[in-house]
């Protein structure tokens, strides 16, 4: 879906590096989600926003930071990447109106950490 | 507590047969529940939700699901399945005052010629 991206599409990075990915949407959404997923786990919520000035924890925060810049805009950070990092990133925004908080995600990151 | 369970990791059936991917979910309050499916390389994307309304919920490409609040199911079925339908599919329920979302664990969905 267009309306959510993300960038970079894909990033191969080393041990010990900090990284940057990043969400933008033009649904005008307020809340917004970073997930990571990996074979067989499904997906699994790292931080959500439920606009700028509330920012959650989900079930895997540990290692990750985010920052929620605009009511448009959602960072997530790797402060030190290490390999067990290596996932798919998806980002994902949902609203009160999109009926029952259904996510819209965005075309994902993928992201290797060597 | 809040949890989904999806009960078979892989399904495998022929074309033209029947699918059933099923899905048991726990949650303290009245949830919204979700299918949503995801290609190989790709996005997910919303196959249908159930949101309080009808209990039997219709979704893209032939796909449906029924809410059954005594069973906590919200099994996925279609009557005749393609190969196009080959995918992971992932149930999700969003529920509580503070709308925690909690994503299955996926079933695979292999389709044979």
């Amino acid at each position: 879906d267009a309306d959510v991206t993300q960038t970079p599409r894909n990033r191969i990075t080393k041990t010990g590096k900090r990284i940057m990915l990043e969400c933008s949407q033009t649904k005008g959404h307020d809340r917004m989600y970073w997930y990571r997923q990996d074979p067989g786990l499904g997906l699994q919520l790292i931080y959500y926003s439920f606009d700028v000035k509330d920012i959650n924890k989900g079930e895997i925060s540990d290692g990750y930071s985010v920052s929620r810049q605009a009511q448009a805009k959602f960072s997530l950070s790797l402060e030190s990447a290490i390999p067990n990092q290596t996932a798919l990133y998806f980002c994902a925004t949902s609203d009160l109106t999109s009926g029952g908080y259904e996510q819209f995600f965005g075309p994902g990151t993928r992201l290797t950490v060597l | 507590a809040q949890s989904v369970t999806q009960l078979d990791s892989h399904v495998s059936v022929s074309e033209g047969t029947p699918v059933l991917l099923r899905c048991n979910y726990s949650s303290s309050y009245s949830p919204s529940l979700f299918w949503y499916v995801q290609h190989p390389n790709k996005g997910l994307q919303l196959l249908l939700k159930y949101t309080s309304a009808a209990t039997l919920v219709k979704g893209i490409n032939g796909f449906e699901a029924e809410f059954k609040k005594s069973e906590t199911s919200f099994h996925l079925t279609k009557p005749s399945a393609h190969m196009s339908d080959a995918a992971e599919y992932f149930c999700v329920v969003i529920s509580g005052g503070y709308q925690k979302v909690t994503f299955g664990t996926g079933t695979k969905l292999q389709v044979i010629p």
